[in-house]
């Protein structure tokens, strides 16, 4: 049972440039989640969507990023222009939202390095 | 507004036990986990607590005060392998899937 993909692994790019991080949610589940992890600031919440829907952006850092999610197996997070500073892992999350409650245990990608010199 | 704490680092001796705690002050509340991150790897879940006392897992325990807004994550029979980053992390009560982690606690397990 394959577990979250994302692509690239690893992405190195100046300053300026387009970034597209790709991500693959894990067969069923319905909500997806984009974070950010640097040392500084730890693991910080980006974006979810829950069917396919943006539900809470309040944590994308500017207009520069933008997510969207075309269909349940799919998600892209753009950085456009990139500057130093969105140097970070970018990690992609999934889970399963089920009425009736649970846990809602998230299942995260390995992760994207970003490196923007 | 969400503040959650846990300290930054801690040292242990392979063989031993280790509580690492993990305090937080929230909006609301609706769940606490614990993920394990390795150096240069993802998060992955190891326990979750929604109500009061102790849940076990094998070598891993957690255990939750909500009025006290205080978890900790026990680790018994330390291994190596144990060496790691351990997130805390808090679930909002209007918003079931908004996660909110602390900064992280790194183990170091020594022999």
């Amino acid at each position: 049972d394959a577990g979250v993909i994302q692509s690239p692994r690893h992405e190195v790019t100046e300053m300026g440039q387009e970034v597209t991080l790709r991500c693959k949610p894990i067969s069923g589940h319905n909500s997806l989640f984009w974070y950010r992890q640097t040392m500084m600031r730890g693991l910080e919440l980006l974006i979810y969507f829950n069917n396919n829907v943006p539900i809470d952006d309040s944590g994308m850092p500017e207009d520069r990023f933008s997510a969207k999610m075309p269909n349940a197996s799919f998600s892209t997070l753009k950085i456009q222009p990139s500057e130093p500073r969105d140097s970070a892992v970018y990690f992609c999350a999934s889970s399963l939202e089920m009425r009736g409650g649970g846990s809602y245990e998230q299942y995260f990608g390995p992760g994207t390095r970003l490196t923007v010199t | 507004g969400q503040n959650i704490d846990q300290p930054t680092e801690m040292t242990a001796t392979e063989g031993a036990i280790v509580q690492i705690n993990c305090t937080y002050q929230t909006s609301g509340f609706n769940g606490l986990f614990w993920y394990q991150q390795h150096a240069g790897e993802a998060p992955t879940f190891l326990s979750y607590n929604v109500l009061d006392g102790l849940e076990e897992k094998g070598r891993f325990s957690s255990f939750l005060s909500r009025s006290k807004g205080y978890s900790y994550l026990l680790l018994k029979e330390l291994q190596m392998k144990d060496s790691a980053s351990y997130l805390c992390a808090v679930r909002g009560i209007y918003n079931f899937n908004k996660f909110y982690f602390g900064s992280g606690t790194k183990l170091n397990v020594k022999p």
